[in-house]
């Protein structure tokens, strides 16, 4: 079993305030690494696939960067808002299997 | 994108009881996989059922305890059998996404034993 850790477990910031997340890897048998966004009681909402050392992505006011060599993804929120109240799960893929995270949790306080 | 829905979407069952989970997909798909959650942990991958073939069951999870139907390519059920309060979870299926090598999931079903 791969061990994939997030960071922090939960945060609670501001309406307006940016944030960060990490997820750490195995930075061996690396083939992509996913973002998903859950809100309770909904899907899991994929985020962003990446597959490449130095990838950036951004969807709107999101945005995540992965470095391979050293096994880490950053996920960046710009200007929080209450709607971006969700977990945020990362997942490691090994090409035959993705093995997730814990998720960190957001809340973010109108 | 795929659209998964899952009945149910939640339930509380007697210790001892079994209950079945239904997946359906708006797509025909080759592969399935069914997660759970538990309190506080991570999402793990319980089995991938496959059409016309036996589920493969990950380390630590065994047929007699999670029955897996796949009757045809866009349905599957998982059966969580003779429950405990352990069993307490989020059960998910997820299909992958044609080309873009990520997983879709259904709005998973939350589910607690007394």
């Amino acid at each position: 079993i791969l061990n994939v850790e997030q960071s922090p477990q939960s945060l609670h910031v501001q309406e307006g305030d940016s944030t960060n997340f990490t997820c750490s890897f195995p930075s061996s048998n690396f083939y992509a690494l996913h973002w998903y966004r859950w809100e309770t009681a909904k899907s899991p909402e994929a985020l962003f696939v990446m597959t490449l050392n130095g990838d950036e992505k951004k969807k709107g006011r999101i945005s995540a960067t992965l470095n391979t060599k050293e096994g880490y993804s950053y996920l960046y929120i710009k200007g929080s808002q209450p709607e971006d109240s969700a977990t945020y799960l990362c997942a490691f893929d090994a090409g035959n299997q993705f093995y997730f995270g814990t998720g960190t949790s957001l809340t973010v306080i109108p | 994108s795929a659209v998964i829905s899952q009945k149910p979407s939640r339930d509380i069952c007697q210790r001892g009881t079994s209950l079945t989970i239904q997946c359906q997909v708006d797509s025909q798909v080759t592969m399935m996989f069914w997660y759970r959650q538990q309190p506080g942990q991570s999402l793990t991958l319980i089995a991938t059922a496959n059409q016309g073939s036996e589920a493969t069951y990950e380390s630590g999870f065994v047929i007699d305890k999670f029955p897996i139907s796949r009757p045809n390519l866009t349905f599957s059920t998982l059966t969580v059998s003779n429950m405990s309060p352990e069993d307490s979870s989020i059960y998910l299926c997820s299909v992958l996404g044609g080309g873009t090598d990520t997983q879709y999931f259904g709005p998973g079903t939350r589910l607690t034993v007394l």
